[in-house]
């Protein structure tokens, strides 16, 4: 069964600094992976998602995710933080047959003046 | 184009009443599913459309929920004898389910459900 373990329920940085949230995966089948971005008040929307093809994904608003099969990750990252980045972050496998999506807990960022 | 809608966006309901949910997909999406938000247990899947086949049910949490996607398109969503537990933002999604488990799910903005 696939399963997502977000590191972190909170994550705060300065504007400008680098942005790094944390994702583990178990999957027992070659994964497909997403981050998905919910700002407050709204539903998700697709940051990224890999699907075997590239493992350095690049993604709307100059994120990017890195699969390391090796270590079973698919971190996050940005290099420069803006404030409108504030909102909370999900980490979510694809079940790969009906495609359900299971989710990590979330990982909440706030970016600081 | 249109994104995902959904009805109402917010509802307040009483313990034990019955409550229904709506959903739009995206015009052509074939697949379309059904998530919960809640404080405790995170983003669940509840359960999964796709085209005529029999739904996935495997995530609906008891025999209190229910749902039906009329015409292969709107969807609703039902819970009866509503409990306070089941409190939560009840998110819709939809694809074009083309290939397999790859496919982006677009969502809607929810339904916030609060059972008094």
């Amino acid at each position: 069964a696939q399963s997502v373990t977000q590191l972190g329920s909170h994550v705060s940085v300065s504007e400008g600094a680098l942005v790094l949230l944390r994702c583990n995966y178990s999957s027992s089948v070659p994964p497909y992976l997403f981050w998905y971005v919910q700002y407050p008040n709204q539903g998700l929307q697709l940051l990224l998602k890999y699907t075997s093809a590239a493992t350095l994904v690049k993604g709307i608003n100059g994120f990017e995710a890195e699969f390391k099969k090796s270590e079973t990750s698919f971190h996050l990252t940005k290099p420069s933080a803006h404030m409108s980045d504030a909102a909370e972050y999900f980490c979510a496998v694809s079940d790969g047959q009906g495609g359900k999506l299971i989710f990590g807990q979330g990982t909440e960022l706030s970016v600081k003046p | 184009g249109a994104g995902v809608s959904q009805s109402p966006s917010n509802k307040v309901t009483e313990k034990g009443k019955d409550v229904e949910l709506r959903c739009d997909p995206i015009s052509g999406h074939t697949a379309l599913y059904w998530y919960r938000q809640s404080l405790g247990q995170g983003l669940e899947f509840l359960i999964y459309f796709q085209g005529n086949s029999a739904p996935d049910k495997s995530g609906l949490p008891s025999d209190r929920f229910s749902a039906e996607r009329t015409g292969g398109s709107v969807s609703t969503l039902t819970i009866q004898r509503t409990q306070q537990e089941d409190s939560a933002v009840y998110l819709c999604a939809s694809s074009h389910r083309s290939s397999g488990g790859a496919d982006t799910q677009y969502f809607g903005p929810g339904t916030r459900l609060t059972v008094l």
